[in-house]
């Protein structure tokens, strides 16, 4: 049974361009909540979809912005790359209701120069 | 903004040891959970407690939570090597509802 997919697994980037990360959920999950961790800080709640809608947003620009398909996978999209954009870029799946807890992604390393 | 603070930053122990860390937090919570991450890779889910627990144990894995305090603690028994990883407690306020992580501590477990 498949985890969390991520992809790329690193990505490096210029100032001012635009990024687009991917996520495909765990079996059976319908929630994915994305996440940017900077280094040496914990995970920063970005936003989560359900049901191909926005459900809940972290405090982040609307720079940041995401989709989910039918199938459940979502993208997350950054506008207009900055150098603090740098960071480790987690996706989370959860299943119906959130019972069973969440299931992370190996994440995505991205790097602005 | 981050909800838990855990404490210590850094812990370097003998493998063989127990590692205890701490980990506090500001509002009111429904659950919180522990994760690992070796190197700056996925969080792998640890252990969850809900609010109206005290205790829970999950094989080397002992947590204690104090609502009372806003705090928790994650122990670690007869640490090994590969124990060697950051480790964050986050807290939610529902099911599917947004964990909020603390800045972790960085556990070294010396052979």
């Amino acid at each position: 049974d498949a985890g969390v997919t991520q992809s790329p697994t690193h990505l490096i980037k210029t100032r001012g361009q635009q990024v687009t990360l991917r996520c495909s959920p765990k079996s059976g999950h319908d929630t994915v909540s994305w996440y940017q961790q900077a280094l040496g800080q914990g995970p920063q709640f970005i936003f989560q979809y359900y049901e191909e809608e926005e459900r809940q947003r972290g405090n982040f620009p609307d720079r940041f912005s995401g989709h989910q398909f039918p199938n459940y996978s979502s993208e997350l999209n950054v506008n207009a790359l900055l150098l603090g954009d740098s960071a480790l870029y987690l996706c989370a799946s959860s299943p119906p209701q959130g019972l069973g807890g969440y299931t992370f992604g190996s994440g995505t390393r991205l790097t602005v120069v | 903004s981050q909800q838990g603070e855990e404490d210590p930053q850094a812990l370097s122990i003998q493998e063989g040891e127990n590692a205890t860390m701490n980990c506090s937090y500001k509002t009111s919570i429904n659950n919180l959970q522990w994760y690992r991450q070796n190197s700056g890779r996925g969080l792998v889910h640890l252990i969850l407690i809900r609010s109206n627990e005290r205790e829970k144990h999950s094989g080397r894995l002992r947590v204690t939570l104090d609502t009372s305090k806003k705090s928790s603690s994650l122990l670690i028994t007869a640490s090994r090597a590969a124990d060697t990883a950051s480790y964050f407690c986050a807290t939610d306020r529902g099911s599917n509802y947004k964990l909020t992580f603390g800045k972790g501590t960085l556990l070294t477990v010396n052979p």
